[in-house]
């Protein structure tokens, strides 16, 4: 089992629509946790960041950790065909190793005109 | 404020030749990351440097190696070039350790392709 999973899709939504995307992990030492976006050939960009339970908003985006249930989300309110690219939740563990992230396989997501 | 940035972007071996990339990170971040994204593996942590030591590899053979300068800029070395070592490899750096210090930022990799 991987440590994070993360339905790699594709998922293809309409403009204007409601995105939510998923990802579960089973090591209870994860506490900081992070969604980045890439663009095919392209460096993934750090969306949003958290380093606790509950939701936080930055613009069209609210990212949401629940981790009683080991279990995050990325919303993306008022998609638009610019939000088409590969979305990874990453993590890293309090305890040891560093900053090493962990990563989903990400998800394709592909926002229709 | 420059971001992280590597090079060469592009980069075509032979298999049993050596590579070299490099990465120069944010102003001011200490620590440097190398991942690994091969086709449909996703990416996977290779190694990490902070204060010019190594700190951490991720499962990969010894002739995958580096180092961290004094300006904290780094330098991965690949050994023996393996066809499926064609990747792209990615750069990360960060400020510390500690709460909003960890968040890492990447650079836009480096593609290389062993024929």
């Amino acid at each position: 089992q991987k440590e994070v999973e993360q339905d790699p899709g594709p998922l293809s939504v309409p403009e204007g629509a409601i995105v939510s995307l998923n990802c579960t992990y089973s090591n209870s030492a994860f506490q900081y946790f992070m969604w980045y976006r890439q663009y095919s050939r392209k460096g993934p960009e750090l969306l949003m960041y958290t380093y606790s339970s509950g939701n936080k908003e930055d613009g069209r985006f609210t990212a949401q950790v629940d981790k009683s249930s080991k279990y995050i989300s990325l919303f993306i309110r008022d998609s638009q065909p610019s939000d088409s690219a590969t979305y990874l939740c990453a993590m890293i563990s309090l305890y040891n190793q560093g900053g090493k992230l962990i990563f989903g396989q990400g998800t394709e997501l592909s926002v229709k005109p | 404020e420059a971001g992280v940035t590597q090079s060469p972007t592009h980069l075509i071996k032979t298999r049993g030749q050596q590579a070299t990339l490099r990465c120069s990170p944010i102003s001011g971040h200490t620590s440097v990351y190398w991942y690994q994204q091969a086709l449909g593996l996703g990416l996977q942590f290779l190694l990490w440097y902070d204060e010019g030591e190594e700190r951490n590899r991720g499962n990969f053979p010894p002739r995958f190696s580096g180092r961290q300068f004094p300006n904290y800029s780094s330098e991965l070395n690949v050994n023996a070039l393996e066809l499926e070592d064609s990747a792209l490899y990615l750069c990360a750096s960060s400020l510390g350790l500690k709460e909003e210090t960890r968040k890492a930022f990447f650079g836009q990799g480096t593609r290389l392709t062993v024929v």
